[in-house]
């Protein structure tokens, strides 16, 4: 089977705009988490999606938001860029709610 | 709430030495937990886990964990370092609950191997 993949892999915004990222889980895998990863903060949840519904939020400001197709591919979107947003936004994909997550290679944002 | 702690942010051994990345969880009921590894530039990749059963689990790439409830730890292991090993390794927990499969990490411990 084929890992979970996110795109892009690299992206360069700069302050106020705004970013999508697409991730497609493993096949047959419903439910799909994504985290942020920076240096000061280390790993972070911000949300949890199965069956297109968002099941779980992280500690993020409105400006993160997400959602989940009925295919069950996700993106999350990062809407008035800061400086502070640059990271490794990395998703994983699980067969159902609960289970063991598995990660993707990450969108790696650098916000200028 | 749950919260995890990695003692060590930097490990270093020589090749061929024990490895042992240690982590403490704290959490009301015993969760699940887990380890993965992070190599330069790549996402994470599980190592193992424990959800219930034996204690001692084992993973790739030869390495081990033993969780111990009483002491709220759940150790990684490796007998003999080799080069390849030199990564960053988080532990994890989530709730039992199946409600969430929501990973709460510790902050990271990067192994290095010396020759």
């Amino acid at each position: 089977k084929a890992g979970v993949t996110q795109t892009p892999r690299y992206l360069i915004k700069t302050r106020g705009q705004q970013v999508t990222l697409s991730c497609s889980p493993i096949s047959g895998h419903r439910s799909v988490s994504w985290y942020q990863q920076t240096p000061g903060q280390g790993l972070q949840f911000l949300f949890e999606y199965f069956s297109e519904t968002q099941r779980n939020k992280g500690n993020f400001p409105g400006r993160f938001s997400g959602r989940q197709f009925s295919n069950s591919r996700s993106e999350m979107n990062v809407s008035t860029l800061e400086l502070g947003d640059s990271a490794l936004y990395l998703c994983a994909s699980s067969p159902q709610l609960g289970d063991t997550q598995y990660f993707g290679p990450g969108t790696r944002l650098t916000v200028l | 709430a749950q919260s995890v702690t990695q003692l060590g942010s930097h490990v270093s051994v020589s090749e061929g030495a024990l490895v042992l990345l240690r982590c403490n969880y704290s959490s009301s009921v015993p969760p699940y937990l887990f380890w993965y590894v992070q190599y330069p530039n790549q996402g994470l990749q599980l190592l193992l886990k424990y959800t219930t059963g034996a204690t001692l689990v084992k993973g790739i790439n030869g390495f081990e964990a033993e969780f111990k409830k009483s002491e709220t730890s759940f150790h990684l292991t490796k007998p003999s370092a080799h080069m390849s090993d030199a990564a960053e390794y988080f532990c994890a927990v989530s709730d039992r609950s199946g409600n969430t499969g929501k990973l709460i990490f510790g902050q990271g411990t990067t192994l290095q191997v010396k020759p």
